[in-house]
């Protein structure tokens, strides 16, 4: 099954960019999710399919892809930003379509 | 609205099996599957498994391969998950996710509605 590594902690400061990375053999060629989790609650989605937005996720929320990387940008970081981010995947033709990357920490500094 | 509700926290002991479900609303339920996930003290997310609603097809991670087993109720819009053979790493809470998808953009779903989640404690 495939694996998607994310590095274990980002911290920024109030205002600034943060930038999570997702990688990972297949990332490029498919497509990818992105969830927020704050304690004691469950996941939230808040890009999916590499770039697009559900409802009510504000537009600081991006997602872009470049080659074997995703990455889930969030502009003008706020204190409410803080909170763990998972990407995942999804493959049918697979014996474990169901991939989640493992994860990150969001610090506000 | 979209909603999924899952029962209460269980206790089990090792080698006990526990079974907990995940009741729809607020959309057709055979038009989306569902998927299991679990995250255990301070872990990361798992992926468990899914089950389609629509014709109760399943895949299941293969680490579990034999303990579990998904299963879909549709009079009550309710989907299933029992794990059997229960040890102390299962301890985690277990969350139900409706697997989205487009049909334009095939083999990408998302989950993009989620249960409160269940703690499940194994311990002796």
């Amino acid at each position: 099954s495939y694996v998607l590594t994310q590095p274990p902690s980002v911290s920024v400061a109030p205002g600034k960019t943060a930038r999570i990375t997702c990688g990972g053999d297949n990332v490029g060629s498919k497509y990818v999710h992105w969830y927020q989790q704050k304690p004691g609650q469950a996941p939230v989605l808040v890009i999916y399919y590499d770039s697009d937005r559900p409802s009510g996720i504000p537009e600081r929320f991006s997602g872009s892809k470049s080659g074997n990387t995703a990455t889930l940008t969030i502009s003008r970081v706020e204190a409410g930003d803080e909170a763990d981010y998972y990407c995942q995947m999804w493959d049918s033709s697979s014996d474990h379509p169901g991939v989640l990357g493992t994860g990150t920490r969001v610090t506000v500094l | 609205q979209v909603q999924l509700v899952q029962s209460g926290a269980e206790v089990k002991k090792p080698g006990a099996s526990v079974k907990v479900s995940c009741k729809a609303s607020g959309y057709t339920f055979t038009n989306y599957g569902i998927s299991w996930v679990r995250q255990a003290p301070g872990q990361g997310l798992e992926w468990m498994g899914w089950i389609s609603a629509y014709n109760g097809n399943t895949n299941y991670a293969q680490k579990l391969q034999g303990r579990v087993t998904m299963t879909t109720d549709t009079s009550t819009s309710t989907v299933y998950m029992e794990l059997r053979s229960l040890r102390s790493d299962d301890t985690a809470v277990y969350y139900c996710a409706r697997n989205y998808f487009e049909i334009r953009r095939p083999s990408g779903d998302a989950f993009d509605y989620w249960g409160q989640g269940t703690l499940v404690t194994v311990s002796s």
